[in-house]
Formats: C-alpha cells, sequence, structure tokens
C-alpha cells in the first residue's frame, strides 16, 4: 500500500539534545512538508521541499533543520536551539503544482523530559 | 485577525442531528478552500474540497460563500463515528506548496 510513514510514534528529548524525525513516503509525490500542531491551534508549516535537494523554510523554522537528499525521504531533526519542541509533528505530501491535497503520515509526539 | 478562524466548539449533538460548522477566512484571494478530519492524536484526512457551486458527499455538503468570505460544511444524520476535529484550511495567494493555512479546528461530539 502507499503511503507516508512517520517513526517514531513518540519521542523523548532531553534538555540540549538534537532529535531527528523520519519520514518516509512511497507515493512518489515531489513535494514533500513538515508541520507542527500544538493544542487549540492550527497546523504550522515548519519546512517545505519541492524537489530532491531543495528545501524551503515555513513560517517556523527557527531551531529545526531538514535534508532531502532522496525523494522518498524527508527526515526533520528539532535541534537543541528549539526551546519548546513538546509538540505533535506532522509529515505531508502532494503531487504537482496544482495538487494541494495533503496526504499526512500518522504523527510523531514528541515530549521534553 | 486570524487568517482562518473556526468556532473551536465543541459541539455536542445526539445521533441523527444534522450540524454545520463555518470557517472564516481573511484573504479575500482564496482560491482553494478544503475540510480535513482529523480524530485524536492521528494525522488528519481530507474530507472534502470546496467548490464556488458547493458540493456534496453523501451526508455531507460544503458550500462558500465569497461575498461573506466563508467555508461551511453540513453533516446530517449524525453518526457516533462523525466524532472528531474538522479543520478548515484555506490556500493563501498566491498559492502553492507553502501557502495553505490551517484552521485551529471545530470539535464535534455526537452522542448516543
Amino acid at each position: 500500500d502507499g503511503g507516508i510513514t512517520q517513526s517514531p510514534k513518540y519521542l523523548f528529548r532531553k534538555e540540549g539534545q538534537n532529535v531527528t524525525l523520519s519520514c518516509e513516503q512511497n507515493l512518489n509525490h515531489d513535494a514533500m512538508y513538515w508541520y507542527r500542531q500544538d493544542p487549540g491551534q492550527g497546523l504550522r508549516l515548519i519546512y517545505y521541499s519541492q524537489i530532491v535537494n531543495d528545501f524551503q523554510k515555513g513560517d517556523i523554522a527557527e531551531g529545526y533543520s531538514v535534508s532531502r537528499e532522496k525523494k522518498e525521504s524527508f527526515p526533520l531533526t528539532v535541534t537543541s536551539a528549539q526551546k519548546n519542541p513538546t509538540a505533535f509533528y506532522l509529515c505531508a505530501s502532494s503531487q504537482g503544482d496544482s495538487n494541494e491535497k495533503l496526504f499526512f503520515g500518522s504523527g510523531t509526539q514528541l515530549s521534553v523530559l | 485577525r486570524k487568517e482562518v478562524e473556526q468556532d473551536p466548539g465543541p459541539f455536542n449533538v445526539p445521533e441523527g442531528a444534522t450540524v454545520a460548522f463555518n470557517c472564516t477566512y481573511s484573504n479575500s484571494a482564496s482560491q482553494s478552500f478544503f475540510w480535513y478530519r482529523q480524530d485524536c492524536r492521528k494525522e488528519p484526512k481530507l474530507l472534502m474540497s470546496v467548490y464556488s457551486s458547493g458540493n456534496e458527499d453523501g451526508r455531507f455538503t460544503a458550500q462558500l460563500n465569497r461575498a461573506s468570505q466563508y467555508i461551511s460544511l453540513l453533516i446530517r444524520d449524525s453518526k457516533l463515528s462523525d466524532s472528531a476535529t474538522y479543520l478548515c484550511v484555506v490556500n493563501i495567494p498566491p498559492g502553492g506548496y507553502n501557502k495553505l493555512i490551517f484552521g485551529a479546528g471545530t470539535r464535534l461530539a455526537v452522542h448516543p
């Protein structure tokens, strides 16, 4: 079955630690995205990538980094510079320029120890 | 004013009821509108796109009012399984990959 796989489902971060969230898709989609969801708020865009080896900052990129070395993979690193990392992180993909329908992974809940 | 605003609810309705949610948006040039459904701690899933003429999918009807800048979602004959949070999503021109704005969601609880 085609889809987006995020791992892990739950992740705990110690203070000062960098952690990486995995996102893999086999939908052959060009565009991939990372969103953050906090209680009572809408999803906010962290980073997005339209093509391999290229990515752009979203609205809340500070304290995060990404890479897009393969079409299928778009990992997100939450660095120690992100002072409030506790949130639900969602990876998504979409197919083409004119298609804004998003397909989401099942999410990663990140908490700080 | 927020770019996309929704009544957070919760809307508590009995099975079989009809319920409607509104979502207002601030950018009059927006062209694409969607409703997503999100279950607790799960990923959002596309429920319907919203077209200018309005559209229906079974018990669900979506409408767009450009003059007043809002979209609506009507659910008829509510089922227990409709309990979820409904997210309004609007594109902000000029559009493209990074220009979808999500509302905070409206929570629906359907009870027996």
